[in-house]
């Protein structure tokens, strides 16, 4: 079945890069995503990767697709105060129409 | 360019009453989502239609949960009667278009709505 999971919580200091897993089971993923949610607001995306694609890169945001290992990751350089949220992880599959949330990382940013 | 409206915000119902929730997407986005977001998890699927057709329903419990889109714009979804694990944010998203499929591309950026907040005492 089709399932994405990821680790609950991350704590790190201010100003250090923050790295949030994410792994998933079924293999025909075609696009991977991470969103951001902030307290009492809707999702955002950040950034999505094509299943074809090792790495990109965004500004502060790189992420990196491991397709053998079904390893997702999301990778914030120098992490603020701001980017203190809930991060989900999804995935859309070629034989489905719709996407898998992860249940998101908490990531808390210490001073 | 406004985004995805939803209301209420907030809801407080008993168990065993009726709630409904409306959704407005961005304008001229064809396909819709409506979303389950229960505490401590990621969202899940509940609907998705394209214009005033569903694409995938295959996830409401359509025993209580309805949802219709009449005029392809914007969505009604329903419960009724509630069950006290019907707690959760609903949250409402659109996209531009996916196609005749429904499938989702890459670039199809999901617009989320800030959700309604549903409690069921």
């Amino acid at each position: 079945g089709e399932d994405v999971e990821q680790s609950l919580f991350l704590s790190v200091r201010e100003g250090d890069s923050s790295v949030i897993n994410c792994t998933y089971t079924d293999s025909s993923s075609t696009y991977l995503y991470w969103y951001k949610q902030e307290p009492g607001a809707g999702l955002q995306l950040l950034t999505y990767i094509f299943s074809n694609m090792d790495m990109k890169q965004d500004q502060r945001l790189t992420v990196l697709l491991n397709k053998k290992d079904k390893h997702l990751s999301l990778r914030i350089a120098d992490t603020q105060t701001g980017d203190s949220a809930i991060y989900f992880c999804a995935v859309a599959y070629s034989s489905a129409s719709k996407i898998i949330f992860g249940s998101g990382t908490r990531l808390s940013i210490r001073p | 360019e406004a985004g995805v409206a939803q209301s209420p915000r907030y809801k407080i119902i008993e168990k065993r009453q009726s709630v409904a929730f409306w959704c407005n997407p961005i304008s001229g986005h064809a396909t819709l989502y409506w979303y389950q977001q229960i505490l401590g998890q990621g969202p899940k699927l509940l609907i998705q239609f394209q214009n005033n057709g569903v694409v995938d329903d295959s996830q409401l419990p359509k025993d209580r949960f309805s949802a219709e889109r009449l005029k392809g714009v914007d969505s009604t979804l329903k419960i009724q009667p509630a069950k006290l694990e019907d707690s959760a944010v609903y949250l409402c998203a659109s996209i531009p278009s996916s196609g005749t499929s429904g499938k989702v591309q890459g670039t199809d950026t999901q617009y989320f709505g800030p959700g309604t907040r549903l409690t069921v005492l």
